[in-house]
């Protein structure tokens, strides 16, 4: 089946610096990708969705110039918080979609905690 | 724009039972498709089932059936002979197939296998 990764899993920083997240299509070309946030107990609530050689198309309330995505590559797309708050904190998923299905992959998560 | 509801923030069964989770959503939309996922303690989303709404026949997925009921806009899960591993929070999800197909999520039921 589709195997979605995203490294790292778990990442620490402290408050002002800037921590970036990948995301990677294993086994299929991912022509959009989707980033979702999810506070503890709540649902997974989109950022943004990117395609690959284009800008990232960014929810309404979701600071663009916080979150920077890129999609450089059919199998890879980056998040990257800039200047990280603790209130940035927050697990964040992605989801890769090939252009033969409509069908969503997930990675398995990435635990940001920004001290 | 959509909006999916689940009116049953957590419930709990005891193993071998039978349980329904209840969803329900609002669109304009005549094709679009719904999901159910599940979220795990580990947190990695997991496809449980989907149904196309052109599609009357409800779908199954071994334990698993939904009963989609278009015209009530109404999308319940059903899980037979439930498991410990059946233990998770579980989302209905509705799409749109038009261009960047993204998901719009419920809040999610936490659903407890009681052994």
């Amino acid at each position: 089946g589709a195997v979605v990764s995203q490294h790292p899993s778990w990442v620490i920083c402290k408050s002002g610096t800037s921590v970036k997240i990948e995301c990677r299509s294993l086994d299929f070309q991912a022509t959009t990708m989707f980033w979702y946030r999810q506070f503890p107990k709540q649902s997974l609530m989109l950022m943004a969705t990117s395609n690959e050689g284009s800008k990232a198309t960014y929810e309404q309330g979701v600071e663009k110039d916080k979150f920077l995505i890129n999609h450089a590559s059919l199998t890879l797309s980056t998040l990257t918080v800039t200047s990280a708050h603790p209130e940035d904190s927050s697990f964040y998923i992605c989801s890769a979609q090939s252009a033969l299905s409509y069908e969503q992959y997930f990675g398995p998560g990435t635990r940001l905690t920004v001290t | 724009a959509q909006t999916v509801t689940q009116s049953q923030p957590e419930m709990s069964v005891q193993e071998a039972e039978t349980v329904t989770l209840s969803c329900t959503y609002d669109t304009s939309e005549s094709n679009y498709y719904l999901f159910w996922y599940k979220q795990p303690p580990s947190r990695q989303m997991i496809l449980v089932i989907r149904q196309e709404a052109y599609k009357q026949q409800n779908a199954t997925e071994n334990r698993f059936s939904v009963n989609f009921q278009k015209a009530a806009k109404s999308f319940s899960l059903k899980i037979s002979d439930s498991q410990l591993g059946d233990t998770a929070m579980y989302f209905c999800a509705f799409m749109k197939p038009a261009g960047n197909e993204k998901l719009t999520f419920g809040t999610g039921t936490r659903l407890t296998i009681i052994p």
